[in-house]
């Protein structure tokens, strides 16, 4: 099974407006850590937010916040006022178990695109 | 402060041959792991170096072996190239006094096999 499932391969959203890039999550861990990356065309991948299993608020980062509902096993990133510099590739990801050094698995990623 | 540095950028090889990929993690940083990122996919871990030794592997074949050095510098080595060892190969490092010990990556080395 897929640890990590984004469904939204391409995403478009008009300037200034909000949008939400799904992620859901599998693991038996009680303890994990889900982050969010953007990945421009340029192909570095840039850290956004983070969110762990034992966090009892959502995160938030800016304009970035993290919708975490931890029965439905999902992590959606929120952007609010998308600016055209959002669009890129972005990536959930999870980290398993308490040691932080383990390994992170990587969904498919959304393509975002802002349209003027 | 440099962030994780990659070399080369591009890498053009033919099947069979074999390539070495160099990182330098971030300054203060002393985990260095390797992904490959095929196209139009997310990153797949490769393996993880700790101390100058392999802390964790993926699910990738023993054609691709790594080392770290006592400066916490990393190559990725890969022999025997298959033309589908083509993608983007993704450095990250991380430390374990790290806010969130969130990765942090590289650009990457897009190697094309031919």
């Amino acid at each position: 099974a897929q640890k990590i499932t984004q469904t939204q391969p391409g995403m478009f959203v008009q300037e200034k407006e909000a949008v939400t890039l799904d992620c859901t999550y599998d693991t038996s861990d009680p303890s994990y850590g889900l982050f969010w990356y953007k990945q421009p065309s340029s192909g570095e991948m840039i850290f956004l937010i983070y969110q762990g299993s034992y966090d009892q608020q959502n995160a938030t980062e800016g304009r970035y916040s993290l919708n975490f509902q931890k029965a439905r096993k999902s992590a959606n990133l929120v952007i609010s006022a998308s600016q055209l510099g959002d669009s890129a590739m972005y990536f959930c990801a999870m980290r398993e178990g308490m040691n932080t050094g383990n390994q992170f698995y990587f969904g498919t990623g959304t393509s975002l695109t802002v349209i003027p | 402060d440099a962030g994780v540095t990659q070399s080369p950028t591009h890498l053009i090889k033919t099947r069979g041959q074999q390539v070495t990929l160099r990182c330098s993690p971030k300054s203060g940083h002393d985990t260095v792991s390797w992904y490959q990122q095929a196209l139009g996919q997310g990153p797949q871990f490769i393996f993880q170096y700790y101390e100058e030794e392999e802390r964790q592997r993926g699910n990738f074949p023993d054609r691709f072996s790594g080392h770290q050095f006592p400066n916490y510098s990393s190559e990725l080595n890969v022999n025997a190239l298959l033309l589908g060892d083509s993608a983007l190969y993704l450095c990250a490092s991380s430390s374990f006094s790290g806010k969130y010990n969130e990765q942090f990556f590289g650009p990457g080395t897009r190697l094309t096999v031919l």
